[in-house]
């Protein structure tokens, strides 16, 4: 398929525990971002990369999570030592690159936190 | 800063009734504003922009600068309509794209 994909799709993890969420963009997008969506909150922003520019990291909630983009392609977002307001769905998103306006979604990772 | 808000969590209509989902925003520059729909079971997909000034699905939306809104409205809801939906902002040199809460949308049969 040429949409976003996440893996995995669900994660149930211990509180404490270290997690990792993958994002594979459609490819040629430069542009890719990380959002929580959880009960009551909406959609909120955690990081955003556009090419080769130093990200916006302006939206992650600790210092617990963190993310990096390989190669300008895929993205990985860490949580470490989850803890259970964690449990969220992490939702990334790509879009051609700057001023292109449309975000398209991946279909999310359901994170549990026990 | 700039900041995205939808004061309306739920909203129920009847089938054929009008509905207006609102949406509000701060933001001192030029933005660009959109309206993102998720379907049960789908993802997040862009439903419209602002700079487009089209109609979609029969939805349509006004940037009001004076008011600094641009609500979402159709004239006859369907059920198929039902859907969460989120106002989204940006702006030009790219900037990142953020979000409201959300507004559930349940039309009634």
């Amino acid at each position: 398929g040429a949409g976003v994909s996440q893996s995995p799709s669900n994660k149930v993890t211990e509180k404490g525990k270290d997690v990792e969420l993958r994002c594979d963009p459609i490819s040629g997008h430069t542009a890719l971002y990380w959002y929580r969506q959880s009960l009551g909150q909406g959609l909120e922003f955690l990081i955003y990369f556009q090419g080769n520019s130093a990200p916006d990291k302006s939206g992650l909630p600790s210092d617990r999570f963190s993310a990096e983009r390989t190669g300008g392609s895929v993205s990985t977002l860490t949580i470490q030592r989850t803890q259970q307001e964690d449990s969220a769905v992490y939702l990334c998103a790509s879009s051609l690159g700057v001023d292109t306006g449309e975000l398209f979604f991946g279909e999310g990772s359901r994170l549990t936190v026990l | 800063a700039q900041r995205v808000t939808q004061p309306e969590k739920l909203l129920s209509v009847f089938k054929g009734a009008p509905v207006e989902l609102k949406c509000n925003y701060s933001y001192s520059g030029s933005p660009e504003l959109f309206w993102y729909v998720q379907y049960s079971r789908q993802r997040l997909q862009l439903l419209l922009r602002h700079i487009s000034r089209e109609s979609i699905k029969g939805f349509t939306a006004d940037l009001n600068k004076g008011e600094t809104s641009f609500h979402l409205k159709k004239p006859f809801a369907q059920e198929e309509d039902s859907a969460m939906y989120y106002c989204a902002l940006t702006r030009t040199g790219g900037f990142k794209t953020i979000f409201g809460a959300g507004t559930r949308l349940f039309v009634k049969a």
